[in-house]
């Protein structure tokens, strides 16, 4: 079965231009998630979907960053227009449910390497 | 302030040796899990433990849960190059869904 996939798998632009990130989770897979991780630190999450529902954006910098799950599947994340500061690794990851228990399981693709010149 | 604080940051030993990473907070978590992360690749997740003072046990690799929920540790028996990886602790504090991660021991094993 096929994991978690992401695309690109890097990503350099010059600063103000806009970038778009995509992910398809696992199949059966109601949940998403769109994490931020820093270099020599760990994911930090920026959205929880459930289907095509945001359930947690709060650490979403809403004047830059968007997201969008149409249909409750594949998801695309946005930053319009980058800084500096965005240029991290973008993890998407996916689980059966968010409710506990096994199913809420996450599994993680392998990432979006952005570099922000 | 990380609400995960793992320690040490960077572990550098030679194969054969045994270590242990740890995870603390001042928060109960109503769970905690463990993930290896390679170069260029998400967090694999490794463990769940969910009950205080929980023990699991994976090849050569010992989880230990704290009593109140709030700490945990990994053990490495006879590490082997094949360890090497940046180690994730992350939990769910009680009554909230969202996982949080700690900032990471990356561990090297030295043939």
């Amino acid at each position: 079965e096929a994991g978690v996939v992401q695309s690109p798998r890097y990503k350099i632009i010059e600063k103000k231009q806009p970038v778009a990130f995509w992910c398809n989770p696992i199949s059966g897979h109601n949940t998403l998630y769109w994490y931020r991780q820093n270099l020599g630190q760990g994911p930090e999450l920026l959205i929880r979907y459930e289907n095509e529902e945001a359930v947690d954006d709060s650490q979403l910098p809403k004047d830059r960053f968007s997201a969008e799950r149409l249909k409750g599947v594949d998801s695309t994340l946005k930053i319009q227009p980058a800084e500096l500061g965005d240029s991290a690794v973008y993890l998407c990851a996916s689980s059966l449910t968010a409710t506990g228990g096994w199913a809420d399981t996450q599994y993680f693709g392998p990432g979006t390497r952005l570099t922000v010149l | 302030t990380q609400l995960l604080e793992q320690s040490p940051q960077f572990l550098s030993i030679q194969e054969g040796e045994n270590l242990t990473v740890y995870c603390n907070s001042s928060s109960v978590f109503s769970s905690l899990q463990w993930y290896r992360q390679e170069p260029g690749e998400g967090p694999v997740l490794l463990v769940t433990v969910v009950t205080g003072g929980e023990v699991k046990k994976l090849k050569r690799l010992t989880f230990q849960f704290g009593d109140a929920r709030k700490d945990s540790s990994l053990h490495i028996t006879a590490a082997q190059p094949g360890d090497t990886g940046l180690y994730l602790c992350a939990g769910k504090i009680q009554g909230a869904q969202k996982l949080v991660f700690g900032q990471g021991t990356r561990l090297t094993i030295n043939p």
